[in-house]
């Protein structure tokens, strides 16, 4: 089965500087791959999701981008965080062709902006 | 606008009665739902899913009712067990065709159930 490495678990930043988290797949190959945030109080969030490498699709507009180099590597940036960029976010794979049970997630990384 | 809502915080039951965690959603173009896990430091679970064909499914310890007219799902848990406490999270998704969907699912807040001994 899949597993989905996400790095750091705790981040604190302060506003204004930059982000990059990554999230590297391992035991597929060509997944889809997912960015999701939860903010305090609300749900999982859908920020990007990409179907293959260099290929991105933003689900809402925010500060932050999202790039695919490789075929299992997926990372979350921004050049400037805002405080509304705090939260919990998550990667996460799919790699099936019918259904969304096979949808695994990273273990997620906390941000603290402040 | 949440489109999928989860309106209890949290949930406490004793060990061996039945949990009912409830999830409410507002976008009749749903589906397809799911119940996702998620214990501390871990990401999220699959759990069960229910399509909108279905009003029930059943997987163990594990139901899913689904209510389409009332756009409410529940997940029931019996008998409960202190290994259920976790974070349960609510999510929806509309089905098209070629499959770029899946994945993109909606979810709700979350619902903290804590199982006592």
């Amino acid at each position: 089965s899949q597993t989905i490495h996400q790095w750091p678990a705790t981040l604190v930043q302060p506003v204004g500087s930059p982000l990059s988290l990554e999230c590297t797949v391992e035991g597929t190959s060509n997944p889809n791959l997912y960015w999701y945030r939860q903010a305090a109080g609300r749900g999982l969030q859908l920020l990007f999701y990409s179907v293959g490498i260099g290929q991105i699709s933003s689900e809402v507009p925010q500060n932050l981008s999202a790039s695919r180099p490789q075929d299992r590597q997926f990372i979350l940036s921004s050049k400037k965080l805002l405080l509304s960029d705090s939260g919990f976010y998550l990667c996460a794979s799919h790699r099936g062709l019918t259904t969304n049970e096979k949808l695994f997630f990273g273990s997620g990384t906390q941000l603290s902006v402040l | 606008d949440q489109q999928v809502k989860q309106n209890s915080p949290s949930l406490s039951v004793q060990e061996g009665r039945i949990s009912i965690l409830n999830c409410d959603y507002t976008n009749s173009m749903f589906d397809y739902f799911l119940w996702y896990k998620k214990y501390p430091a871990e990401g999220p679970t699959f759990l069960i899913s229910i399509s909108s064909i279905k009003d029930k499914n059943e997987d163990g310890r594990f139901t899913v009712f689904l209510n389409k007219s009332a756009k409410h799902l529940s997940l029931h848990i019996v008998p409960s067990q202190p290994g259920d406490s976790a974070v349960y999270f609510c999510a929806a998704s509309v089905s098209a065709a070629g499959g770029t969907s899946y994945g993109k699912l909606t979810f709700g807040q979350g619902t903290i159930l804590t199982v006592h001994p």
